[in-house]
């Protein structure tokens, strides 16, 4: 596709279990971002990639997440040990490097932990 | 990056001009200021960018005061597709981190 597509789009998670959130970002673009949107909130910066520079994961909230992206394509977010409060939309954007370009961001993935 | 300060909420009517402020008194030489808009449950969409000039493009005009503290942005005639959250954004333009905002919720209506 042309887009930024997430996968899954939803998903239901029992407390304490691990998630794991996949993003493919549009061909070509070097840049990757992981945002989250709780209910009714703005958008949390979590990470972000750049070819193979190493990540900024200065947005992470704590060590339970985690990301991974192999080369220039799919990108992993990992939840580990799962809490109420992680239930949100996770939201991923790819652009082409630095500089002016615009983000494309997907349609998100909504999780909800119970 | 300097903060932006943008109303909660409007209202504008179809078919009429939408017009939303945004101030960045704290901007500086290098910042850019971009907008997005956040359709309800879907991600961010870009749809203008501007460092000094007015910008223009097939969804939006983008004015800049000639101080740079404060941006309009158009949306000529607004749609009810229009209705979402509009954020303004401030970016260094070496800077990939885009920060968002609360935004201003904009509803069109009939």
């Amino acid at each position: 596709g042309a887009g930024v597509s997430q996968s899954p789009s939803n998903k239901v998670t029992e407390k304490g279990k691990d998630v794991e959130l996949r993003c493919d970002p549009i061909s070509g673009h070097t840049a990757l971002y992981w945002y989250r949107q709780r209910l009714g909130q703005g958008l949390e910066f979590l990470i972000y990639f750049q070819g193979n520079s190493a990540p900024d994961k200065s947005g992470l909230p704590s060590d339970r997440f985690s990301a991974e992206r192999t080369g220039e394509s799919v990108s992993t977010l990992t939840i580990q040990r799962t809490q109420q409060e992680d239930s949100a939309v996770y939201l991923c954007a790819s652009s082409l490097p630095r500089g002016q370009s615009e983000a494309f961001f997907g349609q998100g993935t909504r999780l909800t932990v119970v | 990056d300097a903060k932006t300060t943008q109303p909660p909420s409007m209202d504008c009517a179809e078919g009429r001009a939408a017009n939303l402020p945004c101030n960045h008194s704290t901007i500086s030489g290098n910042e850019y200021v971009y907008w997005y808009r956040q359709i309800h449950s879907q991600g961010p969409q870009y749809i203008i960018h501007g460092l000094k000039n007015n910008e223009t493009n097939e969804m939006a005009s983008l004015i800049i005061t000639e101080d740079r503290k404060s941006s309009t942005l158009i949306l000529p005639h607004a749609t009810l597709r229009d209705t979402a959250v509009y954020y303004c954004i401030v970016r260094r333009s070496n800077d990939y981190k885009l920060s968002f905002g609360a935004g201003t919720t904009v509803t069109v209506r009939a």
